[in-house]
């Protein structure tokens, strides 16, 4: 079964640090990977997706995540946090041919710090 | 594009009642899904639509909730004889006609509170 695994819930950052987000997912044939953020009381906002090819994957608001099949990860990181990035972050999975849904980590809240 | 439109945003009602809600998906999106998140969790599956059929239910899904999609256009998601454990954020997305390739877009989702 699909599974995706957001190890850390909280994350504090100060503002202009880096940041890495962690997400390790597990799925038996070659996983889609997407990173997406909510913040308080939305819905959820598209940050970037991995289908193949190049396993560094740029998205918006300046984030990026790196595919790693060996350690079955798909981490977010931006170099440089600002405060409007402080949010709930999320990891999920699908795939296959038709696929119809998305199993989603349970987050992890980013804080920023000034 | 106007995005994907849920109403109401919040809705408040006592156990027992029945209550529903409604997605606009995008004009050109033939696929609609339904997740439900509660506090501390990801959002998590309920259902599916490709076009007017609904295709996927997840077991969460029980026989109180009815999803529908009459015209495969918008959808709606009713939940008779609400529990209080039906208090979430029930969230709609949709997806371009050629797939997951283009992600979903979520709309702002419905919070219900059953008291």
């Amino acid at each position: 079964a699909q599974s995706v695994t957001q190890p850390d819930i909280h994350i504090t950052v100060s503002e202009g640090a880096s940041l890495e987000l962690r997400c390790n997912y597990s799925y038996g044939a070659t996983p889609y990977l997407f990173w997406y953020v909510q913040s308080p009381g939305q819905g959820l906002q598209l940050l970037l997706k991995y289908f193949s090819g190049d396993t560094l994957v740029q998205g918006i608001k300046g984030f990026e995540a790196e595919f790693k099949r060996s350690q079955s990860s798909f981490n977010l990181r931006k170099p440089s946090v600002h405060w409007s990035d402080a949010a709930e972050y999320f990891c999920a999975v699908g795939g296959g041919t038709g696929f119809q849904k998305l199993v989603f980590g349970t987050g992890t809240r980013l804080l920023v710090s000034p | 594009d106007t995005g994907v439109s849920q109403n109401p945003r919040h809705k408040i009602t006592k156990r027992g009642q029945n209550v529903t809600f409604r997605c606009d998906p995008i004009s050109e999106h033939n696929r609609l899904y339904w997740y439900r998140q509660t506090l501390g969790q990801g959002p998590e599956f309920l259902t599916y639509f490709q076009n007017e059929a609904q295709l996927e239910k997840s077991r969460l899904l029980s026989d109180r909730f009815s999803a529908e999609r009459p015209k495969g256009s918008f959808s709606t998601l009713e939940i008779q004889r609400t529990e209080q454990g039906d208090s979430a954020m029930y969230l709609c997305a949709s997806s371009h006609p050629r797939g997951h390739n283009y992600g979903y877009t979520f709309g702002s989702g419905t919070r219900l509170t059953v008291v």
